[in-house]
């Protein structure tokens, strides 16, 4: 129940495409839902998070959808770009607890 | 100012062997975690210092692990007897308040 699971492990998208980043839980109390990115020989950083009380959340080309009912939310990445190359994690958190639950990570390419 | 620092880098020791590493949070930061990244099963958790409150170990896979976190400030995981399932990518992060956490730049540990 405390799962996250994340799809695809990895994914090639064009520069100038849109990739997609999902994420599905099963706990219902998790109330925070970041995503983190991380380049090679460095460790995680805060990309772009969201609670449950909105759907979507945007900054500059990152998007996150959000969907309570289905338990389900994704990270859209606009305009993609070589630089956004990267590993992807999904997490999520519950109220009243400290510690993230992290996605097994998608590994993203950008071909130029 | 200063991001989280861990140290070693690397370390590279043979089975049976104890390590220890070391993580340098954020100055003033009172939550400390260490995660452990392994190839492709994304960032497990390990344990958790809050303050003065006694640390959530529920994440230490056996009694070989421990940390402490000494004055508040500097932390250290130990691992004792190392086996070569324990290589893996040691992660370290901090935070102020509940949510973001700030990682460090994790110590690779390859035992032989």
């Amino acid at each position: 129940q405390q799962q996250v699971k994340q799809s695809p492990q990895s994914l090639i998208v064009q520069k100038g495409g849109i990739s997609i980043i999902n994420c599905a839980y099963e706990n219902t109390a998790f109330d925070y839902f970041p995503w983190y990115q991380q380049f090679p020989g460095k460790g995680p950083a805060l990309l772009i998070a969201i609670r449950p009380d909105v759907s979507e959340k945007k900054e500059g080309r990152f998007t996150i959808s959000f969907n309570k009912s289905a338990k389900q939310f994704s990270l859209h990445i606009m305009d993609s770009q070589p630089g956004d190359s990267a590993t992807y994690f999904c997490a999520a958190k519950a109220s009243g607890y400290s510690t993230l639950t992290f996605g097994k990570g998608t590994m993203l390419l950008v071909s130029p | 100012g200063a991001g989280v620092s861990q140290s070693p880098s690397n370390k590279v020791t043979e089975k049976g062997k104890d390590v220890e590493l070391r993580c340098d949070p954020i100055s003033g930061h009172t939550a400390l975690y260490w995660y452990r990244q392994s190839l492709g099963q994304g960032l497990e958790f390990l344990i958790y210092f809050q303050g003065n409150s006694a640390p959530d170990k529920s994440g230490l896979p056996s009694d070989r692990f421990s940390a402490e976190r000494t004055g508040g400030s500097v932390s250290t995981l130990t691992i004792q007897r190392t086996q070569q399932e324990d290589s893996a990518v040691y992660l370290c992060a901090s935070s102020l308040l509940a949510d973001t956490q700030y990682f460090g730049p994790g110590t690779r540990l390859t035992v032989l």
